[in-house]
């Protein structure tokens, strides 16, 4: 079956612009994440949805950074005002629903880059 | 804070030897354990987990790591490296359904195999 995908898998964008990262889960699969993963570095929890909300929006570094989910399958996470410090590559899991025994599936991300 | 620490950002082996890579905790409460694996243009894949019941866990491609809770270590380990398991490789932990099962990652090892 399809897995977790990401589109675009590349952007380009310059700084201050507007960008949206969309991600598809799995079919049926309640619970999704987004996590960053700079140059170098592990990935880094943002934000987790159960159904069509935010339980756990702890990560997201700042009000530049917002997600949706709003029919509880398809997700954007979306970014305002880019900086290149947001250059980096967004990762987007699924899982059947929320929790550690759950195995979360994991899509082949979204390199940002910001110029 | 919560934290995983990988030691050893690169790692090299023989083809055919024995294949360590460490990972360490820190939390005075026991967290799910996990190994993932990322190959070049591919997302993460899990290798395995610990939840709870036996320290000793077994994934694919003949992985495994032992949960030692005095130590606060994961190490993963394979008797015999082949070429194929190049990679990078990822520690993760996950703290209870309170947290959704968000993973917070070490900031990963890459394992490079000579022939």
């Amino acid at each position: 079956g399809a897995g977790v995908s990401q589109t675009p898998s590349n952007k380009v964008t310059e700084k201050g612009k507007y960008v949206e990262l969309r991600c598809d889960p799995i079919s049926g699969h309640t619970a999704l994440y987004w996590y960053r993963q700079s140059l170098g570095q592990g990935p880094e929890f943002l934000i987790y949805f159960q159904g069509t909300g935010a339980a756990d929006d702890s990560g997201l570094p700042n009000d530049r950074f917002f997600a949706v989910r709003p029919e509880g399958s398809v997700s954007t996470l979306k970014i305002q005002r880019t900086e290149r410090g947001d250059s980096a590559v967004y990762l987007c899991a699924s899982s059947s629903t929320g929790g550690p025994l759950y195995e979360q599936y994991f899509g082949p991300g979204t390199r940002l880059t910001v110029t | 804070a919560q934290s995983v620490t990988q030691l050893g950002s690169h790692v090299s082996v023989s083809e055919g030897a024995l294949v360590l890579l460490r990972c360490n905790y820190s939390s005075s409460v026991p967290p799910y354990l996990f190994w993932y694996v990322q190959y070049p243009n591919q997302g993460l894949q899990l290798l395995l987990k610990y939840t709870t019941g036996a320290t000793l866990v077994k994934g694919i491609n003949g992985f495994e790591a032992e949960f030692k809770k005095s130590e606060t270590s994961f190490h993963l380990t394979k008797p015999s490296a082949h070429m194929s398991d190049a990679a990078e490789y990822f520690c993760a932990v996950s703290y209870g359904y309170n947290q959704g099962g968000k993973l917070i990652f070490g900031q990963g090892t890459e394992l490079s195999v000579k022939p």
